[in-house]
């Protein structure tokens, strides 16, 4: 089974902090990303990551890095963490290429900035 | 631009009543279209996907190009169907764009 791990289900952060949001998945695969989940918004795609140290802005990149140095971790960087980013966040990956199209989640980091 | 738009936030039915969630979509290329499924207290996982024209719990989704419509019908609901369901599409190699999801309550 592929094993998507978030670092944290819960987390509360102070407005200002920069917060570190951790997702290794243990399958090898190349194309990773983080969404955040709002309620009536779905899934917002923040940032994706197709190999080491590639990176591609998705459709709300704007308040947030990422980084990967090792194929099996993507991190994202709340550079100054703010109210509007309180959210669930999710990590996926997938393979990609025929017949491996399935993203695999990770289990949420509930993220609230005070 | 792509766009999913799942017209429902809520959808109420009766255990053994016929569900539909609808979902739409906008893509100039060949899509290739998801249903994802997130059970409460759960991660959101695969429910179905159009290539593989399958049935899954019961449940199948038809690609209709002409009227860019993934529909997911399931003939008779349970309530364990109660979920979030999200419709997704695949542009690309890599972005898959989630619509707003459908919260769907299976009444007993």
């Amino acid at each position: 089974d592929v094993k998507v791990t978030q670092s944290s289900r819960y987390l509360v952060k102070r407005t200002g902090e920069k917060v570190f949001l951790e997702c290794v998945q243990d399958m090898d695969h190349e194309n990773m990303f983080w969404y955040r989940q709002d309620p009536g918004l779905g899934l917002r795609l923040i940032y994706f990551s197709y190999d080491v140290k590639m990176k591609e802005k998705g459709d709300i990149p704007e308040g947030y890095s990422v980084s990967r140095e090792k194929k099996e971790r993507f991190s994202l960087i709340l550079e100054s963490a703010s109210t509007n980013q309180t959210s669930m966040y999710l990590c996926a990956s997938f393979q990609g290429g025929p017949g491996n199209t399935e993203a695999f989640f990770g289990q949420g980091t509930r993220l609230t900035v005070v | 631009a792509q766009r999913v738009t799942q017209p429902e936030k809520l959808l109420s039915v009766f255990k053994g009543a016929p569900v539909e969630l609808k979902c739409n979509y906008s893509y100039s290329g060949s899509p290739e279209l998801f249903w994802y499924v997130q059970y409460s207290r759960q991660r959101l996982q695969l429910l179905l996907r159009h290539i593989s024209r399958e049935s899954i719990k019961g449940f199948t989704a038809d690609l209709n190009k002409g009227e860019t419509s993934f529909h997911l019908k399931k003939p008779f609901a349970q309530e364990e169907d109660s979920a979030m369901y999200y419709c997704a599409l695949r542009r690309g190699n890599y972005k898959l764009t989630f619509g707003k999801g459908t919260l769907l309550t299976v009444n007993p």
